[in-house]
């Protein structure tokens, strides 16, 4: 059973647009979540977290947007850079951001030149 | 650079060997986590420590597999008998605990053939 979901496998955007990676979760336990950013042959990278008292959490030009009564995330980047162009995997803890995380299967960002 | 280190990066084996991960978090860091990914999935949570204690394993370590961290230092995930369905990307965390998101090494890529 996959409690964290990312339907949309890759995404593509063009470099100085917005993108906005999806994320869907089925537990009603989970109160923090993450977003890791994943380069080829590397370990996966925090990238920005939100806990589930907050409905947004801004970083630079990262923006995670928590909709708790649609249990449902979101990762918006802006302006889009081709360095961006990674995996994105969503995850999500019952406690805390350093308890065990469940990831979602991830999502592929190419941002075009 | 004193990320989490993982050694080694690659291990072929042949089906029926045992086999061994060694994983060294980041100092300070108490607590150590040992992830599994397969292709096309995200991390799955295979085990955690805090310091040298061993305080939650997922049912899908099973008894073939043995996760030790002495001294609450570094950490070794050992494989027995392994098989084909082990072949997979070995991801070591650590934590500092009170919050702060995990950190994840490289990863050791076993082959089982």
């Amino acid at each position: 059973d996959q409690q964290v979901k990312q339907n949309s496998p890759s995404l593509s955007v063009q470099e100085g647009r917005i993108s906005i990676l999806n994320c869907d979760y089925t537990n009603s336990m989970f109160d923090y979540f993450l977003w890791y950013k994943k380069y080829p042959a590397e370990g996966p990278t925090f990238l920005i977290s939100i806990s589930s008292i907050k409905d947004k959490n801004e970083d630079g030009r990262f923006t995670v947007f928590l909709n708790k009564s649609a249990k449902h995330l979101s990762l918006h980047i802006v302006p889009s850079q081709p360095g961006d162009s990674a995996v994105y995997f969503c995850a999500a803890s019952e406690s805390g951001a350093n308890s065990k995380l469940t990831f979602g299967k991830g999502i592929t960002l190419s941002v075009r030149p | 650079d004193t990320g989490v280190s993982q050694d080694p990066r690659h291990k072929i084996t042949k089906r029926g060997q045992n086999v061994t991960f060694r994983c060294d978090p980041i100092s300070e860091h108490n607590r150590l986590y040992w992830y599994r990914q397969t292709l096309g999935q995200g991390p799955e949570f295979l085990t955690y420590f805090q310091n040298e204690a061993q305080l939650e394993k997922s049912r899908l370590l099973s008894d073939r597999f043995s996760a030790e961290r002495p001294k609450g230092s570094f950490s070794t995930l050992e494989i027995q008998r392994t098989e084909q369905g082990d072949s997979a990307m070995y991801l070591c965390a650590s934590s500092l605990g009170l919050n702060s998101p995990l950190h994840f090494g490289n990863g050791t890529r076993l082959t089982v053939t």
